[in-house]
């Protein structure tokens, strides 16, 4: 059972440009968190999800950035017109329901030029 | 909002010896639960330990154990026999809600 994918696992962008981070959840998990980890700071939380649903977005900035959980196919963390401060690492995380600890992907370092 | 604070920015233990990692919670919820993440070099976060709120008795998982006070709303781990390879930053979480929230982190260093 495969764990928790991500890629890519670097993304660099230049400035203006659109990042786009996939997230594929372990077999059988069905709610996705999104997490930004700032160097030497600990996670901050962006988005919940669940298949098709967005539960819980409050922490996510409100313009440039979006999430999806599509019925097929991984959840997207999309980034538009990035910015130098979009620059660190994305999280994502799975669980089988939303009580269960969460299982968590290697990470996307996204750089922007 | 829940907060999670991690008192501690770094700490140092040797190789053999017990360290605490500290955790503070700040919650009005009763139904909630408690994890400690190891981050290595390597960025990976991996499950150390997890704690139900309803549950009195302390979590243990081999060499780490946690001292669970929900009065107190404190939340330490404790690491017995360290090793080298326990080094890495230790992120303590809460999860009640929706999400999962995460403290600053401590640096856990082991001296050979």
């Amino acid at each position: 059972n495969a764990g928790v994918m991500q890629n890519p696992r670097h993304l660099v962008r230049r400035r203006g440009q659109e990042a786009r981070l996939r997230c594929s959840p372990m077999k059988g998990h069905s709610h996705v968190y999104w997490y930004r980890q700032l160097p030497e700071e600990g996670l901050k939380f962006m988005v919940y999800l669940q298949k098709e649903n967005i539960i819980d977005e409050s922490g996510m900035p409100k313009e440039r950035f979006s999430a999806e959980f599509p019925k097929e196919g991984p959840s997207i963390l999309r980034i538009q017109q990035v910015v130098r401060g979009d620059s660190a690492a994305y999280f994502c995380a799975s669980a089988p329901s939303r009580v269960l600890p969460l299982h968590f992907g290697n990470g996307t370092r996204l750089t922007v030029t | 909002a829940q907060t999670v604070t991690q008192s501690q920015p770094e700490m140092s233990v040797q190789e053999a010896e017990t360290v605490t990692l500290s955790c503070t919670y700040d919650t009005s919820e009763s139904d909630y639960y408690l994890f400690w993440y190891k981050q290595p070099p390597s960025r990976q976060m991996i499950l150390v330990i997890r704690q139900e709120a309803y549950k009195q008795q302390n979590a243990t998982e081999n060499r780490f154990s946690v001292n669970f006070q929900k009065a107190a709303k404190s939340f330490s781990l404790k690491i017995s026999d360290s090793q080298l390879g326990d080094a890495a930053m230790y992120f303590c979480a809460y999860k009640g809600g929706n999400d999962m929230r995460f403290g600053a982190g401590t640096r856990l260093t082991v001296k050979p």
